[in-house]
């Protein structure tokens, strides 16, 4: 069936790297795609998206790479701060118009 | 602050009592949904509602009763719940339809323990 899977269930940096983290999705027909920051106690929040007529898209400090030809999405975070320590998720809109949400990366950055 | 807010935060409850989640949006949003967030599980859907009308139930039971009186406002009924209930319950909005998705606004959650 449908689903978004992640790589790495964990992921550490050190402050100042640049981090990566990987998605892989099934559906081939998904036209969109979103990736979300949860910090502890809080609900997830919206980072950057992109649509699938895209290969990269850049926002500050943050990009997404799409490559269709793997299904394969990637959030880079550029100079990691502590501040960015938190789980992230990728997630597809699917044909049927809903999102599809991935199991999650957490994200642990070292002073 | 999201514009999509949720109480109470925390709700530990006993497995005979009726309890209820509240959701409240300000973004002007048509369309509404509950989730589940357990440990290590991706994020499960729950219900949808669209223009205030119940448009997708993923077969959860019926111990979790839903209830949109308007496009602003969300509940989830709890009665009789088990501890594999506890959870995080997570409430989101968007503007639809589909195929202009702009992406779910979430709140911050309920989290839910059930003893």
């Amino acid at each position: 069936g449908e689903s978004v899977g992640l790589h790495l269930p964990t992921l550490s940096v050190q402050e100042g790297d640049n981090s990566i983290i990987n998605c892989a999705y099934s559906n081939s027909a998904s036209d969109y795609f979103i990736w979300y920051k949860q910090e502890s106690g809080k609900g997830p929040q919206f980072i950057i998206d992109i649509r699938s007529n895209m290969d990269k898209r850049q926002g500050q400090r943050v990009t997404v790479l799409l490559n269709k030809t793997v299904k394969h999405l990637s959030l880079q975070i550029a100079a990691t701060q502590p501040g960015d320590s938190a789980v992230y998720f990728c997630a597809e809109n699917i044909p049927a118009g809903k999102l599809i949400f991935g199991q999650g990366t957490e994200l642990s950055v070292k002073p | 602050e999201t514009g999509v807010t949720q109480t109470p935060r925390h709700l530990v409850m006993g497995m005979t009592n009726k309890k209820s989640l509240k959701c409240e949006q300000h973004l002007g949003h048509n369309a509404m949904y509950w989730y589940k967030q357990s440990a290590k599980k991706p994020l499960e859907l729950m219900f949808v509602y669209s223009l205030e009308e119940r448009v997708e139930n993923n077969s959860v039971p019926s111990r979790f009763s839903p209830e949109c009186p308007n496009s602003s406002h969300l509940f989830l009924h709890l009665h009789t719940l088990q501890p594999e209930d506890s959870a995080l319950y997570l409430c989101a909005s968007s503007q639809e339809p589909a195929g202009t998705v702009s992406g779910y606004t979430f709140g911050s959650g309920t989290r839910l323990t059930v003893v």
